[in-house]
């Protein structure tokens, strides 16, 4: 069965520091993809990143980057630099890469508040 | 508009009545999904369209719900005699192609609140 762990349930850290958000997914598949998705307080999901999982490399946009380790099946999101406007939910999230595939599986989700 | 609207952002029903929520997804989107996300939750899964079909309703928690895409463009989702467990954000998503290969958009969801 598939399944996301985000075990930071909430994280509030001061403007300007550095934040990681973990995420822990188990999937029998050995093909899939990875996803990051912010919800701020207006409460739209919005795409972040998609990885596919045999692209293990590091990914950084900007003030975010995304650690994939497959060895230890996590993906983490770092936002350096962090701003008022990061405060959001963010959900880690794991879809079978299959042109058939229906369902994106979600974590619990991260809030994080950023403090000016 | 350019991206996924669902209506109404919000309802108020009462225990045991029916309602439908509206999704209409980005234009020529042939992938839509509904998903449920209770209150400090991640979304999950309910139903998945493929054009006009259900490709994958394992989601649907139980026969009161169910939901249509007749014309292959908008869904409606339906609930009948609705619970109070029922309460949730109700978000509606779509994508060019299933989300195994691509990026899914999420309209805003509809407050569905049970009293």
């Amino acid at each position: 069965a598939q399944k996301v762990t985000q075990a930071q349930t909430e994280i509030s850290v001061v403007e300007k520091e550095d934040v990681t958000l973990d995420c822990v997914y188990e999937t029998r598949d050995t093909t899939y993809y990875l996803f990051w998705y912010k919800q701020p307080p207006s409460g739209e999901l919005v795409f972040l990143i998609r990885r596919n999982s045999f692209d293990e490399q590091n990914e950084i946009s900007g003030r975010y980057s995304w650690n994939f380790q497959k060895s230890t099946s996590s993906f983490n999101f770092t936002i350096t630099a962090s701003q008022v406007v990061d405060s959001a939910v963010y959900f880690c999230a794991l879809s079978e890469a299959d042109s058939s595939a229906s369902k994106i599986i979600f974590g619990s989700g991260t809030r994080l508040s950023i403090r000016p | 508009g350019a991206g996924v609207s669902q209506t109404p952002s919000n309802k108020v029903t009462e225990k045991g009545k029916y309602v439908e929520l509206r999704c209409d997804p980005i234009s020529g989107h042939t992938a839509l999904y509904w998903y449920r996300q209770s209150l400090g939750q991640g979304p999950e899964f309910l139903i998945y369209f493929q054009g006009t079909g259900a490709a994958d309703d394992s989601g649907l928690p139980n026969d009161r719900f169910f939901a249509v895409r007749p014309e292959g463009s908008v869904s409606t989702l339906k609930i009948q005699r609705t619970e109070r467990g029922d309460s949730a954000v109700y978000l509606c998503a779509s994508s060019l192609t299933p989300t195994g290969t691509t990026e899914a958009f999420f309209g805003q969801g509809t407050r569905l609140t049970v009293v």
